[in-house]
């Protein structure tokens, strides 16, 4: 079976770009999140979908970042516009219900540098 | 939000000794998950628990929940599992909940 897949798996751009990050998760997961990691502060949540709805945005740092999950095998984080800070390592994971015990599968992350 | 603590932060041992890793969280929990993170970047679930012990060939993980810590133990360590090991639970304790993740314990095994 195909995991989680993310692309790009590198991007480069220069500030005020609009970056696109793109998460096919497992087929039949129904739920869906992004997290990112950077060396000051690990590994964050930033938004879970389940069912194709937003569950949990709190954790998306500003109304820079967007996300949207039109079905049930796409999912895309979008950044408008980019800064430096912005760099980081963004991973996709997915999972059946986490509430009966399911594991999240993560996708091989989308390094991102902003200059 | 859940906080997680993990230690020791790094952790250089020789190929076969026995490693433990540990963990707390401050809100009760459904279920804790161990993660391993290799340098290629790619992460793994290694286990995900609600209670007691599990064991994958030479990885075991147990739980208190009443104390609310885990620990992650390698038997007859070995330089392949040379790796970040991180603790996840779930955001606000909940079972279907994003995860908020410790720092990560940075393993690595000499020959």
């Amino acid at each position: 079976d195909a995991g989680v897949i993310q692309s790009p798996r590198h991007e480069v751009t220069e500030m005020g770009q609009e970056v696109t990050l793109r998460c096919k998760p497992i087929s039949g997961h129904d739920y869906l999140f992004w997290y990112r990691q950077t060396m000051m502060r690990g590994l964050e949540l930033l938004i879970y979908f389940n069912n194709n709805v937003p569950i949990d945005d709190s954790g998306m740092p500003e109304d820079r970042f967007s996300a949207k999950m039109p079905n049930a095998s796409f999912s895309t984080l979008k950044i408008q516009p980019s800064e430096p800070r912005d760099s980081a390592v963004y991973f996709c994971a997915s999972s059946l219900s986490p509430d009966i015990g399911q594991p999240q599968h993560f996708g091989d992350g989308t390094r991102l540098s902003i200059l | 939000k859940n906080e997680v603590e993990q230690s020791p932060q790094n952790l250089t041992a020789q190929e076969g000794e026995f490693i433990t890793i540990n963990c707390s969280y401050s809100v009760g929990i459904s279920a804790l998950h161990w993660l391993q993170q290799h340098p290629g970047g790619g992460i793994v679930s290694l286990f995900m628990l609600s209670s007691g012990k599990k064991k994958h060939g030479r990885l075991i993980a147990t739980i208190n929940i009443q104390e609310k810590h885990s620990s992650l133990h390698i038997t007859a360590s070995h330089p392949r599992d040379s790796a970040v090991y991180i603790c996840a639970v779930p955001y606000s304790g909940g079972g279907a909940d994003g995860l908020t993740f410790g720092k990560g314990t940075h393993l690595i095994i000499q020959p």
